[in-house]
């Protein structure tokens, strides 16, 4: 696609259930990257794929998250059994090649565990 | 662990008037990036600055990487309303990941 996009673009959840995110980068760029971002605040990285394989998952909190990417393509990022403070703006990035270039950022999920 | 600290974390100006956002770090990093966010959306590239002094402009942004490559600058000539948002800088971390690290962002307001 021309940009990269993410679903849903909000998610509430209540506390203890499972949820999944989806990126679907721009087609043909090799890396993808997860972030975190708190309200007004800069990003927490979380995972990083290059193709299907994730040589950098040294961002994930904890093992409640975990992460995949599918036909060098979509990526879902889940959480299990969620806390409050999982609560946070989850940023997917996509990049032509790792390094030096810029990345190209989907919208977000605004997720909110109640 | 690279760290990249931002100042000022919040700036209100008026239109018109100049002002400088600073991008510090102890490390070196091979090159910084500097984008801006606006509510509900990504962040966006502004620039990439690779050689230690480089200036590069973007119509009234200045953008300069430090000699030693630790610390970038943003200047604003003559701000607008429109300038108004979230501005983050980022390096690219060492080990060759391409995983960029972010500083906190300055949140600036342009008032009319």
């Amino acid at each position: 696609g021309a940009g990269v996009s993410q679903s849903p673009s909000n998610k509430v959840t209540e506390k203890g259930k499972d949820v999944e995110l989806r990126c679907d980068p721009i087609s043909g760029h090799t890396a993808l990257y997860w972030y975190r971002q708190s309200l007004g605040q800069g990003l927490e990285f979380l995972i990083y794929f290059q193709g299907n394989s994730a040589p950098d998952k040294s961002g994930l909190p904890s093992d409640r998250f975990s992460a995949e990417r599918t036909g060098g393509s979509v990526s879902t990022l889940t959480i299990q059994r969620t806390q409050q403070e999982d609560s946070a703006v989850y940023l997917c990035a996509s990049s032509p090649n790792r390094v030096l270039y810029g990345y190209t950022f989907g919208s977000g999920t605004r997720l909110t565990v109640v | 662990t690279q760290l990249l600290e931002q100042s000022p974390q919040f700036l209100s100006i008026q239109e018109g008037e100049n002002l400088t956002v600073y991008c510090n770090s102890s490390s070196v990093f091979s090159s910084l990036q500097w984008y801006r966010q606006e509510p509900g959306e990504g962040p966006v590239l502004l620039v990439t600055v690779v050689t230690g002094g480089e200036v590069k402009k973007l119509k009234r942004l200045t953008f300069q990487f430090g000699d030693a490559r630790k610390d970038s600058s943003l200047h604003i000539t003559a701000a607008q309303p429109g300038d108004t948002g979230l501005y983050l800088c980022a390096g690219h971390g060492s080990g060759n990941t391409g995983k960029l690290i972010f500083g906190q962002g300055t949140t600036l307001q342009v008032k009319p």
